[in-house]
């Protein structure tokens, strides 16, 4: 079974501070996504990862794709309180035809103004 | 505004009661996915479609069932309600390897 460890689970900073959210699995993904989600709401596409050793930025999240295509990050600059939410992140495999998408278990993030 | 939009937003069934809940993808996406989000965790892979035929398939007994139609909306049912299927139901359209997602379907089980 295919499995995406998020770390931290949690995560409460002060407006201001930067932060790395981690995540990590055994299994090579063809590709990997970051997504942000608010309570009550579907996820938002933030990012979409595909080369081992990718990095893409965006305004002050920068994104990084292990060499291996297993693990990734999502480091955040001078946080501010409107980055409260779920981060999750979310590989893809296509293995015999079939198609899987497994999402990570997610890191809750508050930031304090 | 992702331009996957989800019916009904808000849904309660009793134990043993079937459901089907609709999503409709966006414009040019021939591929759809169901996931079960439970609260506090992330989402869980259900199944997905890929023009009309189901081509993927999460650990979901097979009383979670779907569709996919010409126009590649879609519908997810579930028969037999469990307590347990309370739960944000989430499809997410797909061109490639990004999903855009629905505001969700919340359900339930009474």
């Amino acid at each position: 079974t295919q499995l995406l460890e998020q770390s931290p689970q949690f995560l409460s900073i002060q407006e201001g501070e930067n932060l790395t959210v981690y995540c990590n699995s055994s299994s090579v993904f063809s590709s990997l996504q970051w997504y942000r989600q608010e309570p009550g709401e579907g996820p938002v596409l933030l990012v979409t990862v595909v080369t081992g050793g990718e990095v893409k930025k965006l305004k002050r999240l920068t994104f990084q794709f292990g060499d291996a295509r297993k693990d990734s990050s999502l480091h955040i600059t001078a946080a501010q309180p409107g980055d409260t939410g779920l981060y999750l992140c979310a590989g893809a495999n296509i293995g015999s035809g079939t198609y899987k998408y497994i999402f990570g278990t997610g890191t809750r993030l508050k930031v304090l103004a | 505004e992702t331009g996957v939009t989800q019916s009904p937003t808000h849904l309660i069934k009793t134990r043993g009661q079937q459901v089907t809940l609709r999503c409709s993808s966006q414009s040019g996406h021939n591929t759809v996915s169901w996931y079960q989000q439970a609260l506090g965790q992330g989402p869980q892979f259900i199944f997905q479609y890929y023009r009309e035929e189901e081509n993927g398939r999460g650990n979901f007994p097979p009383r979670f069932s779907g569709l996919q139609f010409p126009n590649y909306s879609s519908e997810l049912n579930v028969n037999a309600l469990e307590l347990d299927d309370s739960a944000l139901y989430l499809c997410a359209s797909r061109e490639g390897t990004e999903a855009f997602f629905g505001q969700g379907t919340r359900l339930t089980v009474v």
